[in-house]
């Protein structure tokens, strides 16, 4: 079945510093894919999303793109915060199917 | 629209007793999906509708839970009888159809005591 596998954290860094969150998924298909963010206390927020390939989601400064070729949608920003600091979640849809998840990123950043 | 609505926000039961969690599905969405999320297991996916038919509950733990969408824009989860494996935090989200992102309520922090 689809699946998604999410880069292990946690992470930490530092402020300023470049972040990658690795995310690759199998389906069949041409599923869209998203990355949400889970702060403290609240549930799960679209961060940005893909839905064919080569596309690039952007929001907040983060990027990913949709690579067909390596079935990967890593998360990346140039510059981290520390207000990034949560729990990023990279997940696929395919048709009717039910949003699958990766199991996770906490990514913490220092000042 | 105030987005996906859950309720309670926060419930401590005693084992035994029965858990209702309720939720309003943002106007126009056809799809509904309730999640459980613990540190141990992460985000897991109880039971998914599509225009209020369950299409997939194979992640329901066992016969002490049960799922129903009454109408169109409203779901209930419950638990009967309650167990303290069961504190979690449940979500429910909700979207317009297949292929678009999901929005997520705040969640109910569920303890069983």
């Amino acid at each position: 079945g689809d699946s998604v596998t999410q880069m292990e954290g946690p992470v930490t860094l530092s402020e300023e510093a470049f972040l990658t969150i690795n995310c690759t998924y199998t389906a069949t298909g041409y599923p869209s894919l998203f990355w949400y963010v889970q702060y403290p206390g609240e549930g799960l927020q679209l961060l940005l999303k893909a839905t064919k390939a080569d596309d690039k989601g952007s929001n907040k400064g983060f990027e990913a793109t949709y690579r067909k070729e390596t079935t990967s949608f890593h998360l990346e920003k140039g510059s981290v915060q520390v207000s990034d600091s949560a729990v990023y979640f990279c997940a696929l849809s395919r048709g009717a199917q039910k949003l699958v998840f990766g199991q996770g990123t906490r990514l913490t950043i220092n000042p | 629209d105030a987005g996906v609505i859950q309720s309670p926000r926060h419930e401590v039961t005693e084992m035994g007793q029965e858990v209702t969690l309720r939720c309003k599905l943002i106007s126009g969405h056809n799809s509904l999906f309730w999640y459980r999320q613990t540190m141990m297991r992460g985000l897991e996916l109880l039971i998914y509708f599509n225009n209020n038919v369950p299409i997939d509950d194979s992640g329901m733990p066992e016969d002490r839970f049960s799922a129903k969408m009454p109408n169109a824009s409203f779901s209930t989860l419950k638990i009967q009888p309650s167990e303290p494996r069961d504190s979690a935090v449940y979500f429910c989200a909700s979207r317009l159809d297949s292929n678009t992102e999901a929005f997520f309520g705040q969640g109910t922090r569920l303890t069983v005591v």
